[in-house]
């Protein structure tokens, strides 16, 4: 069955620090990947999304994620953390192969330490 | 303006009760949703509607029944809750309906079943 993962269930890092999330997903085909942020009491917002073309994919907030085929993987970066980053990342997949609907992973919480 | 809105944004209810939740979208989309995220943060599609038509529907008891009296609506009815149906439910919205659309998502009712 197709699904996604996400392997870091809490992740905790210093303000100012670097940060990456992973994503892992199984799928047949290039899928549609994406990344939404959930803050605290919010609903989710789209941080980026990838389609096609370059695998490097900028996004809202400083954040950029890369699409790895051979990984199956589809990564979230951000070189510098802010506290306000800290909310849980939802990374999803879509595509024909879903049903045409998306399959999130179960999400990853992150912390941000002043 | 709010692109999707639900009402209400909190839920309190005894076990046994009927109750709705509404979902507006004032983007355009021809497409809704709705999703449940449970306690441990998982979010699952559970229904779709295309231009009132439902497209997807998911594994979710007969108690849940959806309703789309135009394409900008997409409510949900619950009978008989149940202590399970607690949760925070989720409606969005795409252009499409295709795996590559971006859905946006309105910013949750939380369901209490007490």
């Amino acid at each position: 069955a197709q699904s996604v993962t996400q392997p870091d269930i809490h992740i905790t890092v210093s303000e100012g620090a670097s940060l990456e999330l992973r994503c892992n997903y199984s799928y047949g085909a290039t899928p549609y990947l994406f990344w939404y942020v959930q803050s605290p009491g919010q609903g989710l917002q789209l941080l980026l999304k990838y389609f096609s073309g370059d695998t490097l994919v900028q996004g809202i907030k400083g954040f950029e994620a890369e699409f790895k085929r051979s990984q199956s993987s589809f990564n979230l970066r951000k070189p510098s953390v802010h506290w306000s980053d800290a909310a849980e990342y939802f990374c999803a997949v879509g595509g024909a192969e879903y049903g045409n609907k998306l399959v999130f992973g179960a999400g990853t919480i992150l912390r941000v330490k002043s | 303006d709010t692109a999707v809105s639900q009402t209400p944004k909190y839920l309190v209810t005894q076990m046994g009760n009927d109750k709705s939740i509404k979902c507006e979208q004032n983007l355009g989309h021809d497409t809704m949703y709705w999703y449940k995220q449970d306690s441990k943060k998982f979010l699952k599609i559970m229904f779709s509607y295309n231009n009132k038509e439902l497209i997807i529907n998911e594994t979710v008891p007969n108690r849940f029944s959806p309703k789309s009296p135009d394409k900008a609506h997409l409510n949900l009815h619950i009978n008989s809750l149940e202590l399970g149906d607690s949760a925070v439910y989720f409606c969005a919205s795409s252009r499409f309906g295709t795996g590559e659309d971006t859905q946006y998502f309105g910013p949750g009712t939380r369901l209490t079943v007490l």
